[in-house]
C-alpha cells in the first residue's frame, strides 16, 4: 500500500523560506505513470493546488505561485521536496503531499500544518 | 485558468436521504479530467469518483459521478453517518489543477 508521508519544520518566520519533504513509502516514485504534488488548505479555507512534479524532474506550477515555489524530486530517497520563498502568514496551511495518476491525486499524506509566524 | 463554482455551499439532508452536488466550469473541461473528493475534519481528502465518473479503489456505488462540459455533478443515493464531509471538485488542464471551493453535506 502505498503511503505519503510529510516532513519539515510547523514554524517558519515571516519573509523565510518554507520547505517540506514527503518520503514515499509502499512504490516507487519513479513509477513513470505518476506524478507528485504538493496541495495546501488554510485553516477553514478550500484546497489549492501548488505544483507537482514527475520522475524525470520536470514541473508545474500554480502560476499565483510560480515566482516562490521550487518543487524537486530525489529518486534515491524516495522523496520529492517544496520550497516555498518568502513567506506571509497567507501561506499558513496544512500542506498535503499526494500522488497524481492520470489527472486526479488518488494518494495523499496525512497533511502537515505550517504556520507562518515570527 | 479554469474556476470552479461549487453548489450548494451547504447540503442540509439526513441519513437516508440523497444528495445532489453541482461543479460548474468557467471554461469546458474534458470529461477525462473531471474529479471529486471527500474530506472529513482533520483528514486528508480521499477520491472519490475521478474522470467525471468511474469510482476509485473500495469507493461504495451510491457515490456516483456524471456530467460534461461545464456542467458536472456528484451523487451520494442513501446517505449514511459516514458521508456527512466536505465535497470537492477538481479538473486538470494545460497543466493546471484547480479545486472547487467544497459543498458542505451536514
Amino acid at each position: 500500500q502505498l503511503q505519503l508521508q510529510e516532513s519539515g519544520p510547523g514554524l517558519v518566520k515571516p519573509s523565510e523560506t518554507l520547505s517540506l519533504t514527503c518520503t514515499v513509502s509502499g512504490g516507487s516514485i519513479s513509477n513513470s505513470n505518476s506524478y507528485w504534488g504538493w496541495i495546501r488548505q488554510s485553516p477553514g479555507k478550500g484546497l489549492e493546488w501548488i505544483g507537482i512534479i514527475y520522475y524525470s524532474g520536470t514541473t508545474y506550477y500554480n502560476p499565483s505561485l510560480k515566482s516562490r515555489v521550487a518543487i524537486s524530486v530525489d529518486t534515491s530517497q524516495n522523496q520529492f521536496s517544496l520550497k516555498l520563498s518568502s513567506v506571509t502568514a497567507a501561506d499558513t496551511a496544512v500542506y498535503f503531499c499526494a500522488r497524481g495518476l492520470v489527472s486526479a491525486f488518488g494518494y495523499w499524506g496525512l497533511g502537515t500544518l505550517v504556520t507562518v509566524s515570527s | 485558468e479554469i474556476v470552479l463554482s461549487q453548489s450548494p455551499g451547504t447540503l442540509s439532508l439526513s441519513p437516508g436521504d440523497s444528495a445532489t452536488l453541482s461543479c460548474r466550469a468557467s471554461q469546458s473541461v474534458s470529461s477525462s479530467y473531471l474529479a471529486w473528493y471527500q474530506q472529513k475534519p482533520g483528514q486528508a481528502p480521499r477520491l472519490l469518483i475521478y474522470s467525471t465518473s468511474t469510482r476509485a479503489t473500495g469507493i461504495p456505488d451510491r457515490f456516483s459521478g456524471s456530467g460534461s462540459g461545464t456542467d458536472f455533478t456528484l451523487t451520494i443515493s442513501r446517505l449514511e453517518a459516514e458521508d456527512f464531509a466536505v465535497y470537492y471538485c477538481q479538473q486538470y488542464g494545460s497543466s493546471r489543477w484547480t479545486f472547487g471551493q467544497g459543498t458542505k453535506v451536514e
